[in-house]
């Protein structure tokens, strides 16, 4: 039982690249999430995703894409880098969106966008 | 959910308790308070959590005021490796169910 799995752990992009982030659950849940830590700062939702085919805005979405084609994955993409979300990204997943409902968290992937 | 206040930082001597207060005033009647923490970058780790009485389990105690205002985690004897920041979070699940961190209280545990 691996929990949440983040890849990749690092990556360097340049301004105007792409790329997409993987995150990986196999506890079966059915929300995920993925936020965004900027230095000193504690966690903000980018996007979640309350079940298969699903997902949702949350408090900073602008510059990201998400999808959530299979239960356990749920990807985050950038099309066009800045510097702006040069940022660790981590995800979390929980069972369902109930106020005892713990979220887990993966490892985090640290993006430096130059 | 409601806001929260830490101190940003505290100390503890290995082998003593460490106590963290928070600060919820505004906590409604159905949101939980919940902690976490985050060791040097990792991925914040869930400790504990309670809705109006006091909870343990083997990481650490949370005691919650009779008001619900505040409530204080309690590591019963800190080690070296609960040095990490702490993040004190009320909650009420919701359609989002996210969480709202602020920026936690950094405890340093001294040999």
């Amino acid at each position: 039982n691996a929990g949440v799995t983040q890849t990749p752990k690092f990556r360097v992009l340049k301004t105007g690249q792409s790329m997409t982030l993987l995150c990986a659950q196999d506890m079966n849940h059915e929300y995920m999430y993925w936020y965004r830590q900027d230095p000193g700062m504690g966690l903000r939702l980018i996007h979640y995703s309350v079940g298969e085919g699903t997902t949702a805005k949350g408090e900073v979405p602008d510059g990201y894409n998400v999808s959530r084609l299979k239960k356990q994955n749920f990807l985050l993409g950038l099309e066009s880098a800045a510097p702006s979300q040069t940022s660790v990204y981590f995800c979390a997943s929980s069972p369902w969106g109930a106020s005892t409902d713990t979220q887990y968290f993966g490892p985090g992937t640290r993006l430096t966008v130059l | 959910d409601a806001k929260t206040t830490q101190p940003p930082s505290m100390d503890c001597a290995e082998g003593r308790a460490a106590n963290l207060p928070c600060n919820h005033s505004t906590i409604s009647g159905n949101e939980y308070v919940y902690w976490y923490r985050q060791i040097h970058s990792q991925g914040p780790q869930y400790i504990i959590h309670g809705l109006k009485n006091n909870e343990t389990n083997e990481m650490a105690s949370l005691i919650i005021t009779e008001d619900r205002k505040s409530s204080t985690l309690i590591l019963p004897h800190a080690t070296l490796r609960d040095t990490a920041v702490y993040y004190c979070i009320v909650h009420y699940g919701g359609a989002t169910n996210k969480l709202i961190f602020g920026t936690g209280t950094l405890l340093a545990v001294q040999p």
